[in-house]
């Protein structure tokens, strides 16, 4: 097992800018998932992926989108950026069991 | 709809104290639970699960977790507290089939007192 890693480990964007976050799932987990996690609150769903389609979406606008690639790798974009942004995303993935797999998150800041 | 409820945002014990922290869930089918442990700057890591068969679940680092339907409770507990258990704890629920997704609770800081 490799894991899952997500890349940037931090970054800092301007509020109105766009930013890309990456995630390498676990080889054979066919499911992967987003979750927004404010400073000292509990994660949030923004969304999940099955083989490269969208199944799933939390309250979250359009401005937070995402692909799922065939080699087990996934993107998070978010649009115009907002202040309110500013927290730890996490990227979990899933095989046919219902072991969700986390990687270290991507630690992202507004200003 | 599915919720978690996680009482109490801190728990301060001793070392060499039981650790419970509790969690209920709220869910209009039969649900899957589990706890997840987040240490300062990382990511979540799994400690246990309940999807089905024995009720009384155990993890890693000496963890372990009953599920309780008629209660609605999935409680995490631990006979000994370490130093290494500060952290944050998660419950988190989610549902069978495809798109579930995972709920959580807002998490618990547990402190642990030398």
């Amino acid at each position: 097992e490799t894991g899952v890693t997500q890349s940037p480990t931090h970054l800092i964007k301007t509020r109105g800018q766009q930013v890309t976050l990456r995630c390498s799932s676990q080889s054979g987990h066919n499911t992967v998932s987003w979750y927004q996690q404010a400073l000292g609150q509990g994660p949030q769903f923004i969304f999940q992926y099955y083989r490269e389609e969208e199944n799933g979406r939390g309250n979250f606008p359009p401005r937070f989108s995402g692909l799922q690639f065939p080699n087990y790798s996934s993107e998070l974009n978010v649009n115009a950026l907002e202040l309110d942004d500013s927290a730890l995303y996490l990227c979990a993935s899933r095989g046919t069991g219902y072991g969700y797999t986390f990687g270290s998150g991507t630690r992202l800041t507004v200003v | 709809a599915q919720s978690v409820t996680q009482l109490g945002s801190h728990v301060s014990v001793s070392e060499g104290a039981l650790v419970l922290l509790r969690c209920n869930y709220s869910s209009s089918v039969p649900p899957y639970l589990f706890w997840y442990v987040q240490y300062p700057n990382q990511g979540l890591q799994l400690l246990l699960k309940y999807t089905t068969g024995a009720t009384l679940v155990k993890g890693i680092n000496g963890f372990e977790a009953e599920f309780k339907k008629s209660e609605t409770s999935f409680h995490l507990t631990k006979p000994s507290a370490h130093m290494s258990d500060a952290a944050e704890y998660f419950c988190a629920v989610t549902r069978t089939g495809a798109n579930s997704k995972l709920t959580f609770g807002k998490g618990i800081t547990l402190s642990v007192r030398p």
